[in-house]
């Protein structure tokens, strides 16, 4: 079956600065790839989704990259906010109902 | 409106008690899941309903009872649960159940003593 690996689990970095956490995933017919957003105490919030059609997709400073070569996709944040601070994480979709969750990554925003 | 809401936000309840959680989404959505999340972790998947037909039950103890009255509504009926059972437990939906956004409620944070 699909698996999802997330790296890193933990990643600070300067406010202002990039963030980058990126997920490997093993079946090559996932074909739908969503980004969550999870604060403290609430539920996940979806923030990006991608494709298997498309290699990269924006909006506004969050942007997802897939390389269907590789299986792997990446979630990229520019200028980032103390608002950006939660815990994200990455899922893939084998053509059913199931989402394969990755492990999370703890985004933590220094000001 | 992409919104999920699931009441109550907190549950404490003992483990003879009979409690429900309850799920509302007015998208139009025909999909509908029952997720439980322990701290840390990523949700697990218990539950999914499509078209309100229970699809899905992914091994979860009969303890956990799923009930969709109608397009719009999830309830969760918990019954003699353990205090390992304490959880947050969240609904989400989505137009049908694959390879589709799923939107996702606040979750009812759940604690068994």
């Amino acid at each position: 079956g699909e698996n999802v690996e997330q790296h890193p689990s933990t990643l600070s970095v300067q406010e202002g600065d990039s963030a980058v956490i990126k997920c490997t995933y093993s079946d090559s017919a996932s074909n739908y790839f969503p980004w969550y957003k999870q604060e403290l105490g609430k539920g996940p919030q979806l923030i990006i989704d991608i494709r298997s059609n498309v290699g990269e997709k924006k909006d506004q400073r969050i942007a997802v990259t897939l390389n269907k070569t590789a299986k792997h996709f990446s979630l990229h944040i520019t200028e980032t906010q103390p608002e950006d601070s939660a815990v994200y994480f990455c899922a893939a979709t084998p053509g059913n109902y199931q989402l394969i969750w990755g492990a999370g990554t703890k985004l933590i925003i220094k000001p | 409106d992409t919104e999920v809401t699931q009441t109550p936000k907190h549950l404490v309840m003992g483990m003879t008690n009979k409690k429900s959680l309850k799920c509302e989404q007015h998208m139009g959505h025909r999909a509908m899941y029952w997720y439980k999340q322990k701290a840390k972790k990523p949700p697990e998947l218990m539950f999914v309903y499509s078209y309100e037909k229970l699809s899905i039950n992914e091994s979860v103890p009969s303890r956990f009872s799923p009930e969709c009255p109608n397009s719009s509504l999830l309830n969760l009926h918990l019954h003699a649960l353990q205090p390992e059972d304490s959880a947050l437990y969240l609904c989400a939906s989505s137009t049908r159940t694959e390879n589709t956004e799923a939107f996702f409620g606040q979750g009812t944070r759940l604690t068994v003593v």
